[in-house]
This record gives C-alpha cells, structure tokens and sequence, in this order.
C-alpha cells in the first residue's frame, strides 16, 4: 500500500563521510522533491526533478545532490554531511509542477551526523 | 517572497471537542493555493485540506473546515469532534498560482488530543 517509501528510517553517518538517503515512488508521478525538515521547522524544499528534469532550489547547499535513475526512484547524496545537515529528510511526489495537486510524502529518514 | 505564520506554537484540546488553529500569510499575489497538512507521530505529512484563493466559499472535508478571510490574510483550520488520530504537527502552506508545486511552509502548530 506504501506509495512513497525512504529507506532508511534512521541514519547515521559521520562528519565529513558521504551519506546517500534513498526514495522510491509506486504512484508513476513525474515529479518527485526532497525537503529538509529540522527539528521543530517547516519543511523546506531542496530540489525537485520533473522527469529528468533537475531544479536546485537558490539556497540548496553544494553540499547537497540529487539523482534520479528512473520514475521511481530518487537520490539525495550529501557530499560532506556537517553537523548542521542532521534533520529529517522527506521525499514527495505530485502528478504535476505547475498545477497545485497535494503532495504525497514518504515518512522520511531521519539523519544523524556524529 | 511570501511567509507564512502560525502563531500557536503548541495547543491542546478535549477529545470530542473542537479546536481552531490560526495561520497568516503575506502575498502580493492575488491568485494562490492553501494547504493545511498534518504530520502525525510516524512523520508522513498527509494533505487535510486545501483552498483556492479565487473561491470565496470556504473548503470543507468531513470534521476539518477552514476560515478564508482574503482580505485580512488569514487562513484558520477548525477541527471539529477532536479525535485522539488527529494528535499530530498541522503545517499551514502556501503556494503561488502556476509557479509550481515550492510550498511555502508555516513553522507549525503541534495539536494533542487529549482523553
């Protein structure tokens, strides 16, 4: 039944060691997200790809990439994670970009950085 | 840029009874979207409700309504017959018209349901 699944729940990873979050999608939607969600915060987006299409957000870290092999899966790799990239990440999938359907989200993964 | 407020950090509420949590937001624009989404304690964000800004009606789903007030910015959620289920963080968003799907977020109201 799950329509957007993120593997792990929980990560660990250490300062400075690349981490790779992933997302994958049931639903065939074109567009998948990633958001950034700190403790106690809104959700704030990152990146986006509409198909293969990839769209960085201004404030997106360099720090922060993101691949998408196919439709159902998304990546997002922090390069170098800092003790400030520890939050909960959450992938979301919409049909469309433009047109203002709800999002469905995954139960994101929760990222440690020691 | 638009922001989005929710004032009440925190709120609780007798089960079966109803609750009213406030959001604000500011725009320049006069065609957007809003959204109130709910993140349970397993933390997937789920869609509750959802208003156009060019409809003056107010948008219902079941228990959930809200309050649109366009002129003053203001975009209330009332719960009514509060259940233990809706325990959970309420996000206010905000999105332009035809600028895509980059939710503008409130920072959140955390709602337990007491028994």
């Amino acid at each position: 039944d799950a329509m957007v699944i993120q593997n792990p729940r929980y990560q660990v990873t250490q300062f400075g060691k690349p981490v790779t979050l992933s997302c994958s999608q049931t639903l065939n939607h074109n567009v998948m997200y990633w958001y950034q969600q700190k403790s106690s915060q809104a959700p704030k987006l990152l990146f986006h790809y509409y198909d293969k299409d990839f769209n960085n957000e201004a404030d997106t870290p360099d720090n922060f990439q993101s691949r998408r092999p196919n439709t159902s899966f998304c990546f997002l790799d922090i390069r170098s994670p800092g003790l400030g990239d520890a939050a909960m990440y959450l992938c979301a999938t919409s049909r469309e970009f433009l047109r203002p359907e709800k999002l469905f989200f995954g139960s994101g993964t929760q990222l440690s950085v020691l | 840029a638009q922001t989005v407020t929710q004032s009440q950090p925190e709120m609780s509420v007798q089960e079966a009874e109803t609750v009213t949590l406030s959001c604000t937001y500011d725009t320049s624009e006069n065609n957007y979207y809003l959204f109130w989404y709910k993140q349970p304690p397993s933390r997937q964000m789920i869609l509750v409700i959802r208003q156009e800004a060019y409809k003056q009606q107010n948008a219902t789903e079941n228990r959930f309504s809200v309050n649109f007030q366009k002129a003053a910015k203001s975009f209330s959620l009332k719960i009514s017959d509060s259940q233990l289920g809706d325990t959970a963080m309420y996000f206010c968003a905000f999105m332009r018209d035809n600028y895509g799907q980059n939710f503008v977020f409130g920072p959140g109201t955390r709602l337990s349901v007491l028994p």
